[in-house]
Parts: structure tokens; sequence; C-alpha cells
């Protein structure tokens, strides 16, 4: 059963350029979650998405957006690349109706951006 | 931002010796906290979580205590082992919120042989 997959594994872009970052949540699940985590540092929510809808969204300008497939598959978007996004980023994956009240994230291995 | 009051600090620990990870939340009001591990070039994976109507949680050769009282956390293994080693992020889901997490900075743990 394959977990959580995130293409690509490492980027490199220049500052001002666009991103584009995929996500193929884990089999059985439905609602997927973006975040960004910088180096040394835990990571931080972007937003969720289920539906097809983004559902929430944490501290980050409009500069990040997202979408979700009718298969469930996500992307992020980055516009205007700056320096700080530098990071990695993290797709968690998971299921609207989790028996037990947790969370059931399952996180994929990130896509590693370097904006120069 | 919001996040869970961790810097990064280091715990080195003998292998076989038992390991404690702290780590200061900051609502009152979450109801579900979780320690995931981290390994280079991975993502986070889930070692245990606990609820807010709960004290202690175990599980295999982990344990997590939660002191609501001043709103503190703790990752107990046992036996620690080189496998250990790796980045712990403690991280918690704040009340009305639909499955978002908040995390820490973590801790790394290096388990000498």
């Amino acid at each position: 059963d394959a977990g959580v997959t995130q293409s690509p594994t490492h980027l490199i872009k220049t500052r001002g350029q666009q991103v584009t970052l995929r996500c193929s949540p884990k089999s059985g699940h439905d609602t997927v979650s973006w975040y960004q985590q910088a180096l040394g540092q835990g990571p931080q929510f972007i937003f969720q998405y289920y539906e097809e809808e983004e559902r929430q969204r944490g501290n980050f300008p409009d500069r990040f957006s997202g979408h979700q497939f009718p298969n469930y598959s996500s992307e992020l978007n980055v516009n205007a690349l700056l320096l700080g996004d530098s990071a990695l980023y993290l797709c968690a994956s998971s299921f609207s109706l989790q028996a037990g009240g947790d969370y059931g994230y399952t996180f994929g291995s990130g896509t590693r951006l370097t904006v120069v | 931002g919001e996040s869970v009051g961790l810097h990064l600090p280091t715990l080195s620990v003998q292998e076989g010796d038992n390991s404690i990870i702290n780590c200061a939340y900051s609502n009152s009001a979450s109801d579900y906290f979780i320690w995931y591990k981290q390994e280079s070039g991975k993502g986070p994976q889930f070692i245990i979580d606990i609820r807010s109507n709960m004290d202690k949680r175990q599980g295999q050769r982990v344990t997590v205590l939660l002191n609501k009282t001043v709103k503190h956390l703790s990752l107990q293994i046992a036996a620690t082992q080189p496998g250990d080693s790796a980045v712990y992020f403690c991280a918690e889901g704040p009340p009305g919120a639909t499955n978002k997490l908040i995390f820490g900075t973590g801790t790394l743990l290096a388990v000498q042989p």
C-alpha cells in the first residue's frame, strides 16, 4: 500500500519564479494538508484541502495557493518566490471520518525547495 | 506566529539508557497532542498521541505524559537504541480546528553506542 507520494523530491528555483509541488495521498485518504518546514524548525501549517476546497489556512500570504483534484491528489503553488521560501514542503493526508478522533496523518517525505 | 514552544536542543544519551524529551505547548484549550519522529530526508513519523482527558499513555518502549496545569508534554523512550536517533517534535491540535497541527521546533536525540 503506497503511502503519501510527493514530487519532485528536490527543486531549485530563481527568486521571482513560480513553482508547483504535487502530492498523491495515501490510498483511502481524502484530505490533504500542506506544511512548510524551514531548516531546523518544526513544520508550519499552510492550508488543508477537502472535497476540492480549501478548508483551513495558516498564516501564509496569498502567494501560496493550492488545489485538490477529484482523485484527492493536490498541488501547492507558490508565486513570486522569495529566498525565504526555501524549505522542505510536506504533504500530509488523512481520512475525514477517521475513527477514534485522532488525526490519522500520514506524511510524505517532502519536496526540498531551494530559491536562489 | 503560532508555535509549540521549543528551540532545537540536543539530547545525547548512551545506548540502553532512558530518554526524556520535553515540550511546552501554547494553547490551554488544545485537546490533542502527538509526538513525531523525523529522520533525515524523511517526513515526520507518528510515535504516540494523547488526548487532553488523559495524563499518561504508553506504547511500545514509549510513554507520553501530559501536564495540563503547566501545559507540558514529555516523551519517555525506554532502553534507547541507535535507531532512535532523530529529531522529535511535539504537536498540538487546537480546539475548533479540523486536523490542523501546531508543531514545535524539535529536539535532536543523539544515541551514543
